[in-house]
């Protein structure tokens, strides 16, 4: 079975820093992960995905990641955040009949 | 580009009525699944059908039933509603093919459990 840990609850950042918010899975086959975000209020909306091939995956509103097997990480990264990104972001692994596992969520505080 | 509906967008019950959250997928969208997200909780998946037919079933209480009609819209019906149902309701879609489906979510239903 598979299974995703969102190791930080919570992350305060300045405006303009750079954040990483850290994500592992667990699984005993190949996976796809991606990474949503939560706007308060609002849907889930897709920051990125990795499927196969290159490691380091971009997505939308600067945010990548990157898969790493050996350390079963999919951490994702901004080089420098906005107020704008304040939301919840969550990891996830699709599993067998391709539902999604999402991790506990990571709550993005950015401040001015 | 058209995206997964979902109605209503709240709703309001009282315990040990009936609801009932409508799904529309994404157009050519073969498979719908329903998640749960209760408050600062992250979204619990139901239950999934793939061409109408159940395919995938998680924690779905037995007072939850949900089905995919013909023109591939799904209904989650929810009986005897308890307190603990109070959550936000997420549908997604997502088209069959080789590799992985990426699921695209509504913006959610509300129900509110009084």
């Amino acid at each position: 079975a598979q299974s995703v840990t969102q190791l930080d609850s919570q992350v305060p950042v300045f405006e303009e820093a750079p954040v990483e918010l850290r994500c592992n899975y667990s699984s005993s086959v190949s996976v796809y992960l991606f990474w949503y975000v939560q706007y308060p209020n609002q849907g889930l909306q897709l920051l990125l995905k990795y499927l196969s091939g290159s490691t380091l995956v971009k997505g939308i509103n600067g945010f990548e990641a990157e898969f790493n097997k050996s350390q079963t990480s999919f951490h994702l990264r901004k080089p420098s955040v906005h107020i704008s990104d304040t939301a919840e972001y969550f990891c996830a692994v699709q599993s067998g009949y391709n539902k999604l596992i999402f991790g506990a969520g990571t709550r993005l505080a950015v401040h001015p | 580009a058209a995206g997964v509906i979902q109605s209503p967008r709240h709703l309001i019950k009282e315990k040990r009525e009936t609801a009932t959250l409508k799904c529309y997928p994404i157009p050519r969208h073969d498979t719908v699944y329903w998640y749960q997200q209760g408050p600062g909780q992250d979204p619990q998946f139901l239950i999934s059908f793939y061409e109408k037919m159940q395919s995938d079933k998680g924690s779905i209480p037995d007072r939850f039933s949900a089905q995919q009609f013909s023109d591939y819209h799904s209904e989650l019906n929810m009986s005897s509603l308890e307190l603990g149902d109070s959550a936000l309701y997420f549908c997604a879609s997502s088209r069959t093919g080789t590799g992985a489906n990426v699921l695209t979510f509504g913006a959610g239903s509300r129900l509110t459990v009084l």
